[in-house]
């Protein structure tokens, strides 16, 4: 069974630094990895995908993806306030109908 | 652009109740989701189905029936409300590309 972990749990960084989020996972025929946003009260919201080793950036955000190692990250440049949220990873092997989740890392940015 | 709505946003039961939470989208995806989230927690797979009258259970299906009568909507039974249980519910549905589209939650509540 797929089991999928995050790290850090928490973290507070100041406006403008770089977050650096990681996931890692058991599953080494994974095909598809993806970080999603929760604010505050609010749904969970896809932010970036990536389906094959490498990076992908995409605004602030860069998603990098190393099969080998079992490992996937999110880095956010020049973080916001606004960027404060819940950070979910989450990995489909298998059927692409199933999509395991992270516990989380939740976020704060401070101004 | 499409729209996922639960219903009802809040839901407070009693001990050993039955309770129904409701989800309709208008995506015409295939697949839909439920996912119960704990307090500041990830998300944990209840039941899915992948096309009408279809349905698979999740990790953490004991406790719940499900019923996917047409393809627009997926309802959650909780057979047998557990006192003190707090938590949000939250519906999604698949696009082409794996990614989910979340429903706003609906809250639990159990006194």
């Amino acid at each position: 069974q797929q089991k999928v972990q995050q790290s850090p749990e928490s973290l507070i960084v100041p406006e403008g630094a770089m977050t650096s989020l990681n996931c890692t996972f058991s599953d080494s025929a994974s095909q598809y990895f993806a970080w999603y946003r929760q604010h505050s009260g609010k749904a969970p919201k896809a932010l970036m995908s990536i389906f094959s080793n490498g990076e992908k950036e995409e605004g602030r955000f860069t998603i990098h993806l190393n099969k080998a190692s079992l490992h996937f990250s999110l880095h956010i440049r020049d973080s916001q306030p606004s960027d404060s949220a819940l950070y979910l990873c989450a990995v489909i092997s298998g059927s692409f109908n199933k999509l395991t989740f992270g516990a989380g890392t939740r976020l704060a940015v401070c101004p | 652009g499409g729209i996922i709505t639960q219903t009802p946003k809040f839901l407070i039961g009693q001990e050993g109740q039955k309770l129904t939470l409701k989800c309709q989208q208008n995506f015409n995806h295939d697949t839909m989701y439920w996912y119960r989230q704990d307090s500041g927690k990830g998300l944990r797979l209840i039941y899915y189905s992948i096309t009408e009258n279809d349905l698979q259970k999740g990790d953490l299906s004991e406790g719940y029936d499900a019923s996917r009568e047409k393809k627009s909507s997926f309802s959650l039974t909780v057979t047998s409300a557990q006192k003190n249980e707090m938590a949000v519910f939250l519906c999604a549905s698949r696009g082409q590309g794996g990614e989910q589209y979340f429903g706003p939650g609906t809250r639990l509540t159990v006194l």
